[in-house]
């Protein structure tokens, strides 16, 4: 079983659509909580983070942590075309060594 | 000097020859991590260091190698290559070495034939 599982879709929604990702783990050492946004050939860019469980906002995207079920979501709201990508949610028990889930590649159409 | 900066950007590798692949990170970080990012896969740890020193590796075997230098540059090095060692090489590096403060280039395409 991998230390962090995420659905890799493909994920396709209409524009304006709102969008909800997900990972689960299984270390409860793991602290902060990642999601990272990869486009095609480029490396992953951090999106947000969050310490232990709760939510975070920031513009259209929503992070939440419920450290209880090891559950992590990220929420987009009003989704773009440009929001086309492959989101990677990461993990870290604060020793520095993320451990990546392996990618949902989202696709909003025009 | 800003960001992340990786080279080459491609490379083709025959089966057991060995490979270096290069990073320049941004002035004042002092920690750089190597990450391994198969095809529809997340980036997997390979190490990390600090301050010239490795300080936390992966599971990775011992034919891949790192070097990190005063100027903020730094080296993955691969001996004996498979076929399995393709993939995008990832560079990331951090001024805190904290898990949400790294910063990622956009990686090296090593292909082994």
């Amino acid at each position: 079983q991998k230390e962090v599982e995420q659905d890799p879709g493909p994920l396709s929604v209409p524009e304006g659509a709102i969008v909800s990702l997900n990972c689960t783990y299984s270390n409860s050492a793991f602290q902060y909580f990642m999601w990272y946004r990869q486009y095609s050939r480029k490396g992953p860019e951090l999106l947000m983070y969050t310490y232990s469980s709760g939510n975070k906002e920031d513009g259209r995207f929503t992070a939440q942590v419920d450290k209880s079920s090891k559950y992590i979501s990220l929420f987009i709201r009003d989704s773009q075309p440009s929001d086309s990508a492959t989101y990677l949610c990461a993990t870290d028990t604060g020793r520095r060594a993320l451990t990546f889930g392996s990618g949902t590649r989202l696709q909003v159409q025009p | 000097e800003t960001g992340v900066t990786q080279s080459p950007t491609h490379l083709i590798k025959t089966r057991g020859q060995q490979v270096t692949l290069r990073c320049s990170s941004q002035s004042g970080h002092n920690t750089v991590s190597w990450y391994q990012q198969a095809l529809g896969q997340g980036p997997q740890f390979i190490f990390q260091y600090y301050r010239e020193e490795e300080n936390g590796r992966g599971n990775f075997p011992p034919r891949f190698s790192g070097l990190q230098f005063p100027n903020y540059s730094s080296e993955l090095n691969v001996n004996a290559l498979e076929l399995d060692d393709s993939a995008l090489y990832l560079c990331a590096s951090s001024p805190t070495g904290e898990g949400y403060g790294y910063t990622f280039g956009s990686g090296t395409r090593l292909t082994v034939v």
